[in-house]
């Protein structure tokens, strides 16, 4: 069965700081990935997504992420977090030609000043 | 401007009443979801639609009904068999399955009073 983990519920970054946001999944298929962003009481909108193309995807807001198969991992990262960067993160796989989604559980992200 | 209309923001249903939550898209995609997300939690699929006349049963369809007469449009009926309906509801739609992005709307909060 597939799924995937977010293994952190919260982060907390100082402002101008990293952020790294760890997701992993568990497929025997080849995944398609993707990491949303969503503020409070708002829909969730797209930061980057992999689809077999280079594992290093660059995405909105200074975001990156790296596709690394041998670990299975799919982890978020930006090197200087701002004020606006407070939100709840979730990272979503899908395997093959599945319309299903499976969504992580989600990470808040708070930026202290 | 493309996007999804969610409509209303925030509704009210009294205990046994149905109440109908609108989804129009107008990027000319073929696929359309709803989810559930209750504070804290992640998302989980209530119904999906592949094409227009057609929808299936995601993880959480009891209590909800949807209809696809028309390529843009997938309202989300909550009938008062769901007993637990307080939540933010998401609409979503892509040009295919799952290896596409979906892009969300803006989500309807629905509270029971």
């Amino acid at each position: 069965a597939q799924s995937v983990t977010q293994l952190d519920s919260h982060v907390s970054v100082s402002e101008g700081t990293p952020v790294l946001l760890r997701c992993n999944y568990s497929s025997s298929y080849s995944p398609s990935l993707f990491w949303y962003v969503q503020h409070p009481n708002k829909g969730l909108q797209l930061l980057l997504k992999y689809t077999s193309a280079a594992t290093l995807v660059k995405g909105i807001n200074g975001f990156e992420a790296e596709f690394k198969k041998s670990e299975t991992s799919f982890h978020l990262t930006k090197p200087s977090a701002h004020m606006s960067d407070a939100a709840e993160y979730f990272c979503v796989v899908t395997f093959g030609d599945d319309y299903k989604l499976s969504f992580g559980a989600g990470t808040t992200v708070t930026v202290r000043a | 401007d493309g996007g999804i209309t969610q409509s209303p923001k925030y509704l009210f249903r009294k205990e046994g009443q149905n109440v109908t939550l609108s989804c129009e898209q107008n990027l000319n995609h073929d696929a359309m979801y709803w989810y559930r997300q209750d504070p804290g939690q992640g998302l989980r699929l209530i119904y999906y639609s592949q094409i227009v006349n057609d929808f299936q049963k995601g993880d959480i369809a009891e209590g909800y009904s949807v209809s696809r007469e028309k390529k843009e449009s997938f309202p989300l009926t909550v009938t008062s068999a769901q007993k637990n309906p307080t939540a933010f509801y998401l609409c979503a739609s892509s040009i295919g399955h799952g290896g596409n992005t979906i892009y969300f709307g803006e989500g309807s909060w629905l509270t029971v009073v």
